[in-house]
């Protein structure tokens, strides 16, 4: 069975500094991992993906996240926070063994301070 | 980019009537769409993988008969929910696969129950 854990309910950081948001996954074939956004009320937007290739994934509004594949997670990086990347962060996995399902983490609330 | 439509954004709804959600693909085709429910700052449940033409799979748990989903052509897939209950109230969400691999969400439907 595919699952992803999300360790940690809520992040604080202040503007301007860095923010990782932390996702390990367990599933039995490759992996395609995503990383989505949702603001109150909305549903999910997303932000980049692994499928294959590069380790190291860039997406959407300066958001990147590094595949590693002996500590099998996939962390999301921002370089500089900003108060409107305040939301709520899920990471996905899909084993490619498995079908076409989605398994979400629990989540993570990103909350940027000014 | 792939672009999915889910209506209503809200309803209210009194306790023993049916709703309907739409979630329609609108420039791609979707033979899988995937229906979710959220619950306050929980995570995303899948509750069904529509598939075009063919019977929806419903995840365990499921009642079928309660979340009836219709995927009749490649770019609409329809939830409704039967003999609504005050319990039944909560964030239902829509995805679907897009030509690039990935998963693109609708806005989601807010349900509420009186």
């Amino acid at each position: 069975a595919q699952s992803v854990a999300q360790p940690e309910d809520q992040v604080n950081v202040a503007e301007g500094n860095p923010l990782t948001v932390k996702c390990t996954y367990s599933v039995s074939g490759n992996p395609y991992l995503f990383w989505y956004v949702q603001y109150p009320n909305r549903g999910l937007q997303f932000l980049l993906k692994y499928i294959t290739g590069d380790n190291l994934v860039k997406g959407s509004y300066g958001f990147e996240a590094e595949f590693n594949k002996s500590q099998t997670s996939f962390h999301l990086k921002k370089p500089s926070a900003l108060v409107s990347d305040s939301a709520l962060y899920f990471c996905a996995v899909r084993d490619g063994a498995a079908g076409n399902k989605l398994t979400f983490g629990g989540g993570t609330r990103v909350l940027v301070k000014p | 980019g792939a672009v999915v439509s889910q209506h209503p954004s809200w309803v209210i709804c009194k306790s023993g009537t049916s709703v309907k959600i739409e979630c329609r693909s609108l420039d791609f085709q979707a033979t899988t769409m995937f229906w979710y429910r959220q619950f306050p700052k929980q995570s995303l449940m899948l509750m069904a993988t529509s598939n075009e033409g063919s019977k929806a799979t419903y995840e365990q748990g499921v009642e079928k008969d309660k979340f009836l989903i219709n995927h009749a052509s490649l770019t609409l897939s329809t939830l409704t929910v039967t003999s609504a209950h005050p319990e039944d109230s909560s964030f239902y969400i829509c995805s679907a696969r897009d030509t690039g691999g990935g998963y693109t969400f609708g806005s989601g439907t807010r349900l509420t129950v009186v």
